[in-house]
């Protein structure tokens, strides 16, 4: 079975530009995570989707960051314009049921502003 | 306050050597979940356990093995003979009541062959 996949891999980008990263979550899960790893801060959790509704975004850290799950199967995460400061790994993660699930990880974006 | 503390930061360890990495949880649910996952340097995360509360059973897969105990709020991790290819960064979570986990900050751990 397919596992989360994300896209790009990797995304080398200058500053105020719009970036666009794609999430496909495992096929049956109903909600899906999206998470920014730096150094920093660890592992922050940005938004999540239950039924393709967001139902938690208090993590996105500014207006700059907005994510849509128009149908079951996709997700985006688009941050206009990027900073420096966006530079990170972006995971998606899905898990069936909303209650205490496993989540499951993509292989992450790991995005560059310059 | 952490939720999930990993106290461990970094622990290096000859190969074939037992390591135990640490978490310890903070939660006032009677129902949670418990998690610990492993990035290797290729940085994917990749799940390896999920423990409910009511559920103090150690358990064993292979070389890896979890102690769970709700009297002292820990999480244990512990890798038997250790081998080159564990060397990543774990991560123990915490879920309560709704989706959101809390994750711990990670011990990095080497196997220095």
């Amino acid at each position: 079975d397919a596992g989360v996949i994300q896209s790009p891999r990797h995304e080398v980008t200058e500053m105020g530009q719009e970036v666009t990263l794609r999430c496909k979550p495992i096929s049956g899960h109903n909600s899906l995570f999206w998470y920014r790893q730096t150094m920093m801060r660890g592992l922050e959790l940005l938004i999540y989707f239950n039924n393709n509704v967001p139902i938690d975004d208090s993590g996105m850290p500014e207006d700059r960051f907005s994510a849509k799950m128009p149908n079951a199967s996709f997700s985006t995460l688009k941050i206009q314009p990027s900073e420096p400061r966006d530079s990170a790994v972006y995971f998606c993660a899905s898990s069936l049921g909303i209650l205490r699930e496993t989540q499951y990880f993509g292989p992450g974006t790991r995005l560059l502003v310059l | 306050a952490q939720k999930v503390t990993q106290a461990q930061t970094e622990i290096s360890v000859v190969e074939k050597e037992d390591v135990t990495l640490d978490c310890v949880y903070e939660t006032r649910d009677t129902t949670y979940y418990l998690f610990w996952y492993k990035q290797p340097p290729s940085g994917e995360l990749v799940f390896l356990i999920r423990r409910n509360s009511f559920d103090e059973q150690n358990e064993i897969s292979g070389r890896y093995s979890w102690n769970f105990q709700k009297s002292t709020s820990s999480f244990n991790f512990t890798i038997t003979a250790s081998q080159v290819v564990d060397s990543a960064v774990y991560f123990c979570a915490l879920s309560e009541e709704g989706n959101q986990f809390y994750f711990g900050t990670g011990t990095s751990l080497t196997v220095i062959p």
